[in-house]
Parts: structure tokens; sequence; C-alpha cells
């Protein structure tokens, strides 16, 4: 059984403040690392897909770091807004096979 | 463009019966994977498949079982339902087996309800 862990498991900030999570993943036979944002009674919404030792990416205010030889991945949001609540999931992709954390659940408050 | 769609939303089944979840994933996409989700914990891998064939399993009992079909939708079988199967199933679809370059897209899921 793989363990990809998140943390915090929640976070609550004031609108305007940047802030940070991290997935931990096993450092071996790394295929991909994802990102999904998950509101509310929607579905699961892909934010970014890593694949290469120190990929950065970047949507908006929203960024996403990755070290597949420590195995971690962070993801940043800078100058959060109401509508960044959600819950953040990551997905650690081997072969055949996927493991979600069980995701970082952002509140942001006017 | 119709996204995943997932049937039914809603389901309430007994102890002991059987179920069937159905995806339709994206229009050209070829590979469908099956999540089970508890309140507070992510979405837990069940199986998936790419041109009809099963490509990935996760750790689930032999009660759970799926299929794909030629269109590429496919459906979950769970037999002898037990309390703790209940939970949301998520369907997600991909372009290919290996999306290395591209995320899934989810459906709004099925929410079973075993009493």
């Amino acid at each position: 059984i793989l363990n990809v862990e998140q943390s915090p498991q929640s976070l609550h900030v004031q609108e305007g403040d940047s802030t940070n999570f991290t997935c931990s993943f096993p450092s071996s036979n790394f295929y991909a690392l994802h990102w999904y944002r998950w509101e509310t009674a929607k579905s699961p919404e892909a934010l970014f897909v890593m694949t290469l030792n120190g990929d950065e990416k970047k949507k908006g205010r929203i960024s996403a770091t990755l070290n597949t030889k420590e195995g971690y991945s962070y993801l940043y949001i800078k100058g959060s807004q109401p509508e960044d609540s959600a819950t953040y999931l990551c997905a650690f992709f081997n072969a055949g096979k996927s493991t979600f954390g069980d995701g970082t659940t952002l509140t942001v408050k006017p | 463009d119709a996204g995943v769609t997932q049937s039914p939303t809603h389901l309430i089944k007994t102890r002991g019966q059987h179920v069937t979840l159905r995806c339709s994933p994206i229009s050209g996409h070829k590979s469908v994977s099956w999540y089970q989700q508890v309140l507070g914990q992510g979405p837990q891998f069940i199986f998936q498949y790419y041109e009809k064939e099963e490509r990935g399993r996760g750790n689930f009992p032999d009660r759970f079982s799926a299929r794909q079909f030629p269109n590429y939708s496919s459906e979950l079988n769970v037999n002898a339902l037990l309390l703790g199967d209940s939970a949301l199933y998520l369907c997600a679809s991909s372009l290919g087996f290996r999306d290395r370059d591209r995320g899934y897209t989810f459906g709004s899921g099925t929410r079973l309800t075993v009493v």
C-alpha cells in the first residue's frame, strides 16, 4: 500500500493571504503527480500534471513544484480569494495505479 | 461537449443486494478509471480500463468488478453489498492509458447508500 500524505489537513486563511500545502509520496517508481481542486457539490478539477523532477507549473495565482528524488510537491496560492475555498487533492501515479492523498481543505474568509 | 456522465446520481440499496453503476467518458477518451470516496478521505482507486481491457486494479475484494464496452462507456458492479460500501463512486476519463501530460476529467459521481 502506497502512502501519499497531504498536510495540513485543513487551513483557514483571510482573503489576501498567501498559503501553501504539501504532498508527500514515495520517491521510487514515480510516473506522474496530479493536483486537483474539488469544490463542494462539484467534480474534482485538474490543476496540474507534473512529470519531471524540478517541474514548476503556474496557473494564475496558483503554482506547484515537484521534487521526485525526495518525494514531495508543494502547491502555492498567492493572494487567496474566497473562491479558492475547496479541497485540494494530490494523486501519485506509478505503473498501473493511482493513489490519492486525503486532501487539504482550504477555507478563505472574506 | 458533454463531460463525463455518471448514472444514477443517487442510489439506496439493501445489504446483500447487487448494484451497477454506469459511466460515459468524454467523447474520444478511451480510458475510464473508477474510484471510491468515503467522507474525509481521498478517492481510492478501484479499476482502470483502457480499450476494453483492465489495466489496473486497486485493493478491493472480488465483489467489485467492472467492464468497458466498445463505445468506451463502463460499468462498475458490486455484489453482496455491505454497509461499508456506502460511498461516493467517481468515474474519471482520460485520453489514453498513460496520460502523463493530461489530468483526468471526473464525473459528478454516484452516491451509494447501503442500508
